[in-house]
């Protein structure tokens, strides 16, 4: 059981941003928010994590609710090659992933 | 710095053989995660290794998978007697201990096809 709700796909323009939700509404205090997408034919690729606050890297930003019952994972500017099926994990102390469905984004150009 | 390191990228086994699967981790990473990802089909835990020892094997079917991590050389995932619903891919991941809410890096992959 993943514990995580995505939706199944989402569709978005090149060059545009685009905010993937996830609701993680059992979250415990401990367990990190974790983001991985898998591009066709590829091995998953760790995206971001996060705890409470908002953070930010190259790839991508993560905004989390502030009960941490949901996060976003927002990417500033879609390209071609973000195309990917995005998962959103719960980290807990157990260290093993628990994959969900996951959310496919389709970026047109 | 070479991430983590799966081979063969491609296998073909005919059923009844057997699948023997590798997985070097990034440098200094001694635990490593294999997962399933069946066709069409999000991606399945299987098992979690240490250096000699199995931490938790509760993804891993009951019979014909085996897993091994030795103290030299890569972890190897091993399938007996394969049959068709043992065609997918095998991802494995790897991380230092303790540090896995940091994030897993994870290999391109083998893809199995049983025939």
């Amino acid at each position: 059981d993943a514990k995580t709700t995505q939706p199944n796909s989402m569709e978005s323009n090149e060059e545009e941003p685009v905010h993937l939700p996830c609701n993680h509404s059992t979250i415990s205090g401990t367990d990190y928010i974790h983001w991985y997408r898998q591009l066709p034919s590829q091995g998953p690729e760790y995206v971001i994590h996060g705890l409470t606050s908002n953070v930010n890297n190259r790839m991508a930003s993560l905004a989390i609710a502030e009960d941490r019952k949901s996060s976003t994972l927002i990417l500033h500017r879609a390209t071609l090659r973000d195309a990917a099926v995005y998962y959103c994990i719960r980290v807990g102390g157990s260290e093993k992933l628990v994959f969900g469905k996951g959310t496919k984004l389709t970026v047109n150009p | 710095n070479a991430g983590v390191m799966q081979n063969p990228r491609h296998l073909v086994r005919r059923r009844g053989q057997e699948a023997r699967l590798r997985c070097s981790p990034m440098k200094g990473h001694s635990h490593v995660y294999w997962y399933r990802q069946l066709p069409e089909e999000g991606l399945k835990f299987m098992v979690y290794l240490q250096k000699e020892n199995i931490i938790d094997e509760s993804g891993m079917p009951k019979e014909r998978f085996s897993a091994e991590f030795p103290k030299e050389g890569p972890s190897i995932l091993r399938i007996q007697q394969v049959v068709r619903g043992d065609s997918a891919a095998y991802f494995c991941a790897s991380s230092v201990p303790g540090q896995g809410i940091y994030g897993y890096t994870f290999g391109s992959g083998t893809r199995l096809t049983v025939v």
